[in-house]
């Protein structure tokens, strides 16, 4: 079955970026049956999506995101990535990865999360 | 962006009764494929969200079947027919006929 792991520094300092890594075992990230997805969860809050990648590098990002948004895909190393950019308080928040199943429009297997605060 | 509202935003079920949660869409997820993008979700305490239902009212591998989902259009409903200690957690529903995925508030299930 297939496992996501999260990892990445747990503190940003704001106006930095944040980066975050997915690790995918128990099947190729380049299988191209899947999309890769980023969302994010702050304290106490509800869910937001933050974006996916296919395989080929093709990209989608939530609007209110977009301009600081980065997903990349390493298939060497079976990871996918998150970059965030000029990071506030307000994105202080647990990011988890999943998989999305090509043509299922939701994901089914999400990561465990990593929290990431963003101070100085 | 389509607003998903939840209700109730929490809700205590003593163990054996039923529970229902519902989930209103600001616009209709039945797309033009004949597809209703409405799905459910549980996040049990410390863990990450889980697939219970898809496509409005198909369960996901390995789920108990007291977990049902129902409706149509922009209206929907997760109904769990006899509640057990382990379904603890906050349920959310979303919808994905926009490529914006985005949830419900959620809706937190105690035990009495």
């Amino acid at each position: 079955q297939v496992q996501l792991q999260e990892s990445g520094p747990g503190l940003v300092k704001p106006s930095q970026t944040l980066s975050l890594t997915c690790t995918v075992s128990g099947g190729s990230i380049s299988s191209g049956s899947y999309y890769w997805s980023w969302i994010r969860q702050p304290a106490g809050k509800g869910l937001e999506w933050i974006g996916r990648i296919y395989t080929s590098g093709s990209t989608n990002y939530n609007p209110s995101l977009k301009s600081r948004v980065t997903i990349s895909v390493d298939t060497s190393k079976n990871q996918f990535s998150l970059k965030l950019s000029s990071v506030t308080a307000a994105d202080t928040a647990v990011y988890y990865c999943a998989r999305e199943r090509l043509n299922s429009r939701h994901p089914d297997y999400w990561g465990q999360g990593t929290l990431v605060t963003v101070s100085s | 962006d389509i607003v998903m509202t939840q209700t109730p935003l929490s809700l205590s079920v003593t163990p054996g009764q039923p529970a229902s949660i519902s989930c209103k869409s600001s616009q209709s997820l039945l797309h033009s494929d004949g597809k209703t993008y409405l799905y459910w979700y549980l996040q049990k305490p410390g863990q990450s969200p889980q697939l219970l239902i898809y496509e409005v009212s198909n369960r996901f591998s390995g789920v108990p079947d007291r977990f049902s989902g129902s409706g149509s259009g922009t209206d929907f409903t997760l109904k769990i027919s006899r509640v057990e200690a382990e379904d603890v957690g906050v349920y959310y529903c979303m919808q994905s006929i926009q490529l914006l995925y985005t949830f419900g508030q959620g809706t937190k299930l105690e035990i009495k």
